[in-house]
């Protein structure tokens, strides 16, 4: 079945740095890559994600990467703030919008120094 | 719009007992999956419900098992709890079809404790 590995499983950085988060997958029928926040005690929210047909996302500070070939896909924050404390899980599907099967990444633990 | 909303919110029960978790989808949402978050883990994938029938599965026991109401809601249920099921228990709505915005929203999920 799908495998999805995510790295660094915890990362530090100083407000106003950039953060980059990277997962790969196993199931190259996968073709729908979200990316989710969790703070403390609350629900996954959806963030950002991308389909197998682009190669880059953006949405403010949040960018995502995909390369099919190499089947691994990365997050990126720029200008990080306090509030983007959380923990991060990647996710892959073979759904073309997230609406089966999920499969997640181990998480990363993502926090901001002010 | 509520959102999915889970009930109840915590839950302890002893080893060997069974247990019941509830879920409302999000509003004009027909399919409800539900997902086991161990500490320190990604979200697991149990099942998928639409149509009151189970969708997909993933790895777990038949301990496992669930359903879901004409009114789209669903129930998780655990049979013979090990302290291994102590997680929380995400469900997560969304909408059947291959077009935009029907991807998956979550509910803020159940603590389960087995002791």
């Amino acid at each position: 079945g799908e495998n999805v590995e995510q790295h660094p499983s915890t990362l530090s950085v100083q407000e106003g740095d950039s953060a980059v988060i990277k997962c790969t997958y196993s199931d190259s029928a996968s073709n729908y890559f979200p990316w989710y926040k969790q703070e403390l005690g609350k629900r996954p929210q959806l963030i950002i994600d991308i389909r197998s047909n682009v190669g880059e996302k953006k949405d403010q500070r949040i960018a995502v990467t995909l390369n099919k070939t190499a089947k691994h896909f990365s997050l990126h924050i720029t200008e990080t703030q306090p509030e983007d404390s959380a923990v991060y899980f990647c996710a892959a599907s073979r759904s073309n919008f997230g609406n089966e099967k999920l499969t997640f990444g181990t998480g990363t633990r993502l926090t901001i120094i002010p | 719009d509520a959102g999915v909303t889970q009930s109840p919110t915590h839950l302890i029960k002893t080893r060997g007992q069974q247990v019941t978790l509830r879920c409302s989808p999000k509003s004009g949402h027909d399919t409800v999956s539900w997902y086991q978050q161990a500490l320190g883990q990604g979200p697991q994938f149990i099942f998928q419900y639409y149509e009151e029938e189970e969708r997909q599965r993933g790895n777990f026991p038949d301990r496992f098992s669930g359903h879901q109401f004409p009114n789209y809601s669903s129930e998780l249920n655990v049979n013979a709890l090990l302290l291994g099921d102590s997680a929380l228990y995400l469900c997560a709505s969304s909408l059947v079809g291959d077009t935009m915005n029907t991807e998956a929203f979550f509910g803020q999920g159940t603590r389960l404790t087995v002791v």
